[in-house]
C-alpha cells in the first residue's frame, strides 16, 4: 500500500539551529500539506502546494520558516532558527481530489521535533 | 471562516459501552467530511468520510451521518473495545475554500477493560 514518507522521525535540537523536515508523496498526489501539531491540540495548516505551487502560507512563520516543492513531487519544510515554542509534531500529507469534491488525506508518520 | 468544534476530552469508557462524539462545523460552500483517528505515536489515518449531505459514513464499527440542517458529524460506535483508545478528529474540506482541510481539536478517548 502507497504510503507518504517522512524524515526524520525525531529530531532533538538546540534553539537558533537550523532544521529540515523531508516528505514524499504518495505517487500522482498534486496536493501537499504541512502540519504542524502541538501535544494535545489538532493539526494546523502550515502551508498547501498544488504541484510545485503554494495555495496557501498564510499560517506559515514565514521570518523562520520556509517550504518548497521544487519538481512537484518530494518536499522540504525548513526551520531556521528553531525556537523553543517549535516543538511539535510537523506532519506532511497529500492528496488527489476527485471528482465528488475533496478526496481524503493521507499522512505520514510525522517528524517530532524537540527544541532545548 | 471556515471552522470544526468537537467535543471536549478526554473521553473514558468501559469496553462495551456507546459512544458518541459530537462534531458541529461551520463552511462556506459544501464541504466534504471526515473522521480521523491518531493512535499513539503515529500519524492520523482516515476513519470514515462523506461528501454531501445525509451521506453515512462507516468503517471499524463506527458511523457518522452528515446532518446539513443541524450542521452536524457527529461519531457513534455502538460498543467500544480497548483497542479504539486513541485520539479522534473532526475535519472538513471545503473545495470553496481550495481544498484546505480543517481540523476539530481532537477527542482523547480511553476505553478500560
Amino acid at each position: 500500500e502507497a504510503e507518504v514518507a517522512q524524515s526524520p522521525r525525531y529530531k532533538i535540537t538546540e534553539k537558533s539551529q537550523a532544521v529540515a523536515f523531508w516528505c514524499d508523496p504518495i505517487s500522482g498526489h498534486a496536493t501537499l500539506y504541512w502540519y504542524r501539531q502541538i501535544l494535545g491540540q489538532g493539526p494546523e495548516l502550515l502551508v498547501q502546494f498544488q504541484d510545485e505551487s503554494v495555495v496557501d502560507d498564510s499560517q506559515l512563520p514565514k521570518d523562520r520558516f520556509s517550504a518548497e516543492r521544487l519538481k512537484g513531487v518530494d518536499s522540504t519544510l525548513k526551520i531556521q532558527p528553531a525556537e523553543l515554542g517549535d516543538s511539535a509534531m510537523y506532519l506532511c500529507a497529500s492528496s488527489s481530489p476527485g471528482l465528488a469534491g475533496a478526496g481524503e488525506l493521507f499522512f505520514g508518520e510525522g517528524s517530532r521535533l524537540t527544541v532545548l | 471562516g471556515d471552522s470544526v468544534t468537537q467535543m471536549e476530552g478526554p473521553v473514558t469508557l468501559s469496553e462495551e459501552a456507546f459512544l458518541t462524539i459530537n462534531c458541529t462545523y461551520t463552511a462556506t460552500g459544501y464541504p466534504s467530511l471526515f473522521w480521523y483517528v491518531q493512535y499513539p505515536g503515529e500519524g492520523l489515518q482516515l476513519l470514515l468520510k462523506a461528501t454531501k449531505a445525509d451521506d453515512k459514513g462507516s468503517n471499524k464499527g463506527f458511523e457518522a451521518t452528515y446532518r446539513k440542517e443541524t450542521t452536524s458529524f457527529h461519531l457513534e460506535k455502538g460498543s467500544v473495545q480497548v483497542s479504539d483508545s486513541a485520539v479522534y478528529f473532526c475535519a472538513l474540506s471545503d473545495a470553496y475554500t481550495g481544498n484546505q482541510f480543517y481540523f476539530g481539536t481532537g477527542t482523547s478517548l480511553t476505553v478500560i477493560p
